[in-house]
Parts: C-alpha cells; structure tokens; sequence
C-alpha cells in the first residue's frame, strides 16, 4: 500500500535563505507525486507534480522537487524564503492515475514559518 | 473560469442535526473527490464520484455519511445526525476526466459540531 510520510511537522527560517521541506514515500507501484500548499484558511494549491517525466520537477513560485526511487525521497525545495511563503505544504503520492482510482494519499504536513 | 466552489465556508450544527456540504466542480470537470481534514492531520479521502455514480466511496465512514453527484446542480455530501467528533474541515476537488492526474481543490468547508 502506499504511504507518505514528511519528516518535519515544522520548519522555520529566516527570510532569503534556504527551504528544504522533506518527503518520503512507499509505493507498489512507479508513483505520481505532487506537492500541494495551503496558506491559512485557503483551500489547497498545487505547487508541482512529478508523473515519470523528468525527475526534477519546476513547480510555482521558485520551488522545485527532485524524485529520487533509490532513496524513496520526493523534498522540496526552494533556494531563497519569502515571507508570503509561510503556509503548510503537503506531500502526496498516487499510485493511479486520478480518474482511475480517485485517491490521494497526503502526508500529515509540515509548517513553514519564515521569520524576517 | 472559476476555481472549485464550496459552500457555506463554515457550517455550525448543534449534535443530532444535519449538515449539507455542497461543491461545484470548475466548469467541464466531470470527476469529484472528497476529502476530511481533522486538526493536525492531512487530508484523508474519503469518496469519489462522477455524473450520477459513486465510484469510490472506501473513506467513507459506513453510517451516517452518503455522498451524491446528480446530473445536474453541486456535488453533495451530507452527514446525519451529527457528533462533535464530525468537526472537520472538508475539501472537495474536481478533475476533467480519467487519466488526468492533477486535481483542484476548493477552499473547504469547515464543520463545527456544538
């Protein structure tokens, strides 16, 4: 069965400098993997998607993912905080296509707070 | 085109009443899914639907909870006679079709049981 986990249920730093927002994920099956954002009382906005393309994927807003199969890993990352970037970000794995099966399995989150 | 819309955005319901939860899928979307989020939790799953079937409903708690797409008008998912433990905040997203991979969300609807 598939599963998600994000090893950080928390993470701060410091305006203009790194974000690294890990994942890791267990999967029967090649995965598709998205990385979804949601800012305070907003619904969910998705940030990237990897679907067996290119294992660097370009999402919205400077941030990006590497799919990584030997270490079952999917981080994100950004190379400079902005404060409006403050939300939390949830990883998630399918194993189907969406129409097919319908169900995505989202990690538990993790906070990023940017302090100025 | 507008985005995935819910409605109410918050929903208050004293225990034993029921709540109704609507959502419209973005325009040519014909595929929808429903999800509960508990505080401090991701989003479970909890149904999937398209035009007049469920397609998958294994989130689904067995009692209480049903969920329909008719062919026209909202999405619906309505719980009966509700429990504080139903506090939730509910996400439906809508995708165009299958083998699409990406689905889009609304901003939720949050359920608090008094």
């Amino acid at each position: 069965a598939q599963s998600v986990t994000q090893l950080d249920s928390h993470v701060s730093v410091s305006e203009g400098t790194p974000v690294l927002l890990r994942c890791n994920y267990s999967s029967s099956y090649s995965p598709s993997l998205f990385w979804y954002v949601q800012h305070p009382n907003k619904g969910l906005q998705l940030l990237l998607k990897y679907t067996s393309a290119a294992t660097l994927v370009k999402g919205i807003n400077g941030f990006e993912a590497e799919f990584k199969k030997s270490e079952t890993s999917f981080h994100l990352t950004k190379p400079s905080a902005h404060m409006s970037d403050a939300a939390e970000y949830f990883c998630v794995v399918s194993d189907q296509p969406l129409g097919s099966q319908g169900n995505l399995i989202f990690g538990k989150g993790t906070k990023l707070s940017v302090k100025p | 085109n507008a985005g995935v819309m819910q409605n109410p955005r918050h929903l208050v319901r004293r225990r034993g009443q029921e709540a109704r939860l609507r959502c419209s899928p973005m325009k040519g979307h014909s595929h929808v899914y429903w999800y509960r989020q508990l505080p401090e939790e991701g989003l479970k799953f909890m149904v999937y639907l398209q035009k007049e079937n469920i397609i998958d409903e294994s989130g689904m708690p067995k009692e209480r909870f049903s969920a329909e797409f008719p062919k026209e008008g909202p999405s619906i998912l309505r719980i009966q006679q509700v429990v504080r433990g139903d506090s939730a905040a509910y996400f439906c997203a809508s995708s165009p079709g299958q083998g699409n991979t990406e689905a889009f969300f609304g901003q939720g609807t949050r359920l608090t049981v008094v």
